[in-house]
């Protein structure tokens, strides 16, 4: 059983520029999430995708899009990068969304805005 | 507005010496309240989920209990494996169907050999 993966671990990018972030969910799994974890604080939760669908989504702007691929893997998009979004962003899927699922999370991607 | 606080912070111990970790939390209605623990450069890894004030559950050293206001985390005789950051998590009843955790900052544990 393969657990979650992200890509790339590690990302350098300048103020203003768009990023993609991929994420390939558990195998079984079906709900993807995303979460942005600054230094020192807890992961805030961005959206999650159920199905190929937006399924819920915390206070980020829209710049923060994302996407689900029929094989349940995800993809988070960022437009016009600011510095406050340099974090690390954390994907995470489980096998249905919503009530108490566990969440299996993967090692995550570490923006860097300049 | 709903909330998680966690503390302490830091907390320092000798391998051996057991102590508690506090989550306390403001909810519109609590669906679950989850432990994850943190190992540097990795995600979160689960620890236990609790449902109803109350209720316990154990793992290896590790107890998490929970009250209608707050959640410990009672670590008993510690390794330095232990060593990791505890992150207290939220379901609100309103987000059962959206999978949304409100996360608190987490407490950062040193075991010392």
């Amino acid at each position: 059983e393969t657990g979650v993966t992200q890509s790339p671990t590690h990302l350098i990018k300048t103020r203003g520029q768009q990023v993609t972030l991929r994420c390939s969910s558990q195998s079984g799994h079906n709900t993807v999430s995303w979460y942005q974890q600054a230094l020192g604080q807890g992961p805030q939760f961005i959206f999650q995708y159920y199905r190929e669908e937006e399924n819920g989504r915390g206070n980020f702007p829209p710049r923060f899009s994302g996407l689900q691929f029929p094989n349940y893997s995800s993809e988070l998009n960022v437009n016009a990068l600011e510095l406050d979004d340099s974090a690390l962003y954390l994907c995470a899927s489980s096998k249905n969304r919503g009530t108490n699922e566990k969440l299996f999370f993967g090692s995550g991607t570490q923006l860097s805005v300049l | 507005e709903d909330q998680v606080t966690q503390s302490p912070e830091a907390l320092r111990l000798q391998e051996g010496e057991s102590s508690s970790l506090n989550c306390s939390y403001t909810v519109s209605g609590l669906r679950g309240l989850f432990w994850y623990r943190q190992d540097p450069g990795k995600g979160p890894e689960f620890l236990f989920t609790l449902y109803s004030a109350g209720e316990e559950k154990e793992k290896e050293r590790l107890k998490a209990t929970l009250t209608k206001k707050e959640s410990f985390l009672h670590i008993t005789a510690p390794k330095p494996e232990d060593s990791a950051t505890y992150l207290c998590a939220v379901q609100a009843r309103g987000s059962s169907n959206t999978g949304k955790l409100i996360f608190g900052q987490g407490t950062t544990l040193q075991v010392k050999p």
